[in-house]
C-alpha cells in the first residue's frame, strides 16, 4: 500500500485561501468517505482537523474545510493565518491489508 | 481532561524487544478503537496497528506484521504495543491515538509520543 500523494509544499499570504490535494486510488480515497486531515506543528503530536471527508471536530476553526472528488480529497484553508503554518497530512481507510494509509505530507508556509 | 500518555520508549539493539504502553484517562476507554501510529525522524506519519474497542479484532501494517502485537487492558485503561525483532527502520516516535468514529481512522486524540531508537 503506497502513501497517498500530497504536494510537498503550499504557500500563501495572510488572508488568502489555499488548497491541499490528496490523491489516492479506487481502493482508498475513491472507495470510502473515511478521509481525515491532520495538522502537525514541529515537535508536536498531530491534531485532527477534518474527518469523514468534510466534518470538523468541535473546536476546529470553520476556516478549515474538506471535500472529495473521485480519488482525490482536498483540504482548503481560508483566511490564512500565521498559526496555520504547519505540516498537514491526509489519511484514508483502505481495502488493502494495511487498513489505513497516510499522505506524504504538505508543508504550509504563510508568507 | 481527555488524555493519552505513552511510555516505554528508549534505545534498543536490533533484534531485541520493547513494549510500549499508553495510559488513557478522561474518557470511557473501553468504548473506543485504539491505534498506534509512528513517525520516523524527519519523515511522515505511518499507521502501525489498530485494536477494536473490546480487543476482538487487531490489524497491522505490512511493515510490522508478525513482529508487533497490539493489545489492551480495559480494566486498566491501557493500550500496549509489543515490538519484537526490532530493526533500524523501526526507529520513530510512536503515538497512540483514539479513533473517534468507530474504527474509521478518525484519530481524534493523540498522546505526546514516545521515542524508540533501534541502534547497536
Amino acid at each position: 500500500q503506497s502513501a497517498l500523494t500530497q504536494p510537498a509544499s503550499v504557500s500563501g499570504s495572510p488572508g488568502q485561501s489555499i488548497t491541499i490535494s490528496c490523491t489516492g486510488t479506487s481502493s482508498d480515497v475513491g472507495a470510502y468517505n473515511y478521509v481525515s486531515w491532520y495538522q502537525q506543528h514541529p515537535g508536536k503530536a498531530p491534531k485532527l482537523m477534518i474527518y469523514e471527508v468534510s466534518n470538523r471536530p468541535s473546536g476546529v476553526s470553520n476556516r478549515f474545510s474538506g471535500s472529495k472528488s473521485g480519488n482525490t480529497a482536498s483540504l482548503t484553508i481560508s483566511g490564512l493565518q500565521a498559526e496555520d503554518e504547519a505540516d498537514y497530512y491526509c489519511s484514508s481507510y483502505t481495502s488493502s491489508s494495511t487498513l489505513y494509509v497516510f499522505g506524504t505530507g504538505t508543508k504550509v508556509t504563510v508568507l | 481532561q481527555v488524555q493519552l500518555v505513552e511510555s516505554g520508549g528508549g534505545v534498543v539493539q536490533p533484534g531485541r524487544s520493547l513494549r510500549l504502553s499508553c495510559a488513557a484517562s478522561g474518557f470511557t476507554f473501553s468504548s473506543y478503537g485504539m491505534h498506534w501510529v509512528r513517525q520516523a525522524p524527519g519523515k511522515g506519519l505511518e499507521w502501525v496497528a489498530v485494536i477494536w474497542y473490546d480487543g476482538s479484532n487487531k490489524y497491522y501494517a505490512d511493515s510490522v506484521k508478525g513482529r508487533f502485537s497490539i493489545s489492551r487492558d480495559n480494566s486498566k485503561n491501557t493500550l500496549y504495543l509489543q515490538m519484537n525483532s526490532l530493526r533500524a527502520e523501526d526507529t520513530a516516535v510512536y503515538y497512540c491515538a483514539r479513533d473517534g468514529v468507530g474504527v474509521t481512522g478518525a484519530f481524534d486524540i493523540w498522546g505526546q509520543g514516545t521515542m524508540v531508537t533501534v541502534s547497536s
